[in-house]
């Protein structure tokens, strides 16, 4: 069975700040694929990063980094010098060896509030 | 282009009715997912639509809900006798299918939901 845990409920950080959203996986496939959404106030899930289990390179996208270590089976979330736009739901999701085409298990989510 | 929607936004219906809901993929995508996400559960998969192939049910919390796709595209969601627990946001998702569009983007896009209340 797959499992995803996102063990910080809710954060808060003042704008600018650096925030690390965790994220812990559990999976007996080999091969599966990882996922970071954003939900914002207005509710519509949008995808920010797909990783498959053999790239561990760490990726970066503007202020937006990930952390992928299959050693400790995470997928850490980094926003650099967060601004208020990053309040929203993030959840970390999981799939198996479909080429990410299949269900996705989410983790809980982490709220993230950015304060002025 | 446009995105995922559903239909309809909001829905208020009383326990033991029955309900539809439903979602129109973005134009070309093969597979549809419906996800639920309710505040005790978190989100959590219904079932899944893949081309001609069976549905994966496997999230289908009881008999009472089930889902078809017509013509590969449309999908309607319908929950029987609707109980309060029922009560939750459901969304739709497409993607592309890797299997014939190596190289391109097939995450799942998801649609705004239809928000369902069973009073």
């Amino acid at each position: 069975a797959q499992k995803v845990t996102q063990a910080q409920t809710e954060i808060s950080v003042v704008e600018k700040e650096d925030v690390t959203l965790d994220c812990v996986y559990e999976t007996r496939d080999t091969t599966y694929y990882l996922f970071w959404y954003k939900q914002p106030p207005s509710g519509e899930l949008v995808f920010l990063i797909r990783r498959n289990s053999f790239d561990e390179q760490n990726e970066i996208s503007g202020r937006y980094s990930w952390n992928f270590q299959k050693s400790t089976s995470s997928f850490n979330f980094t926003i650099t010098a967060s601004q208020v736009v990053d309040s929203a739901v993030y959840f970390c999701a999981l799939s198996g060896p479909n080429f990410g085409n299949e269900k996705l298990t989410f983790g809980t989510g982490t709220r993230l509030t950015i304060i002025p | 282009g446009a995105g995922v929607s559903q239909s309809p936004s909001n829905k208020v219906t009383e326990k033991g009715k029955d309900v539809e809901l439903r979602c129109d993929p973005i134009s070309g995508h093969t597979a549809l997912y419906w996800y639920r996400q309710s505040l005790g559960q978190g989100l959590e998969f219904l079932i899944y639509f893949q081309g001609n192939s069976a549905p994966d049910k496997s999230g289908l919390p009881s008999d009472r809900f089930s889902a078809e796709r017509t013509g590969g595209s449309v999908s309607t969601l319908t929950i029987q006798r609707t109980q309060q627990e029922d009560s939750a946001v459901y969304l739709c998702a497409s993607s592309l299918d890797p299997r014939w569009v190596a190289g391109l983007s097939y995450e799942q896009y998801f649609g705004p939901g239809t928000r369902l209340t069973v009073t």
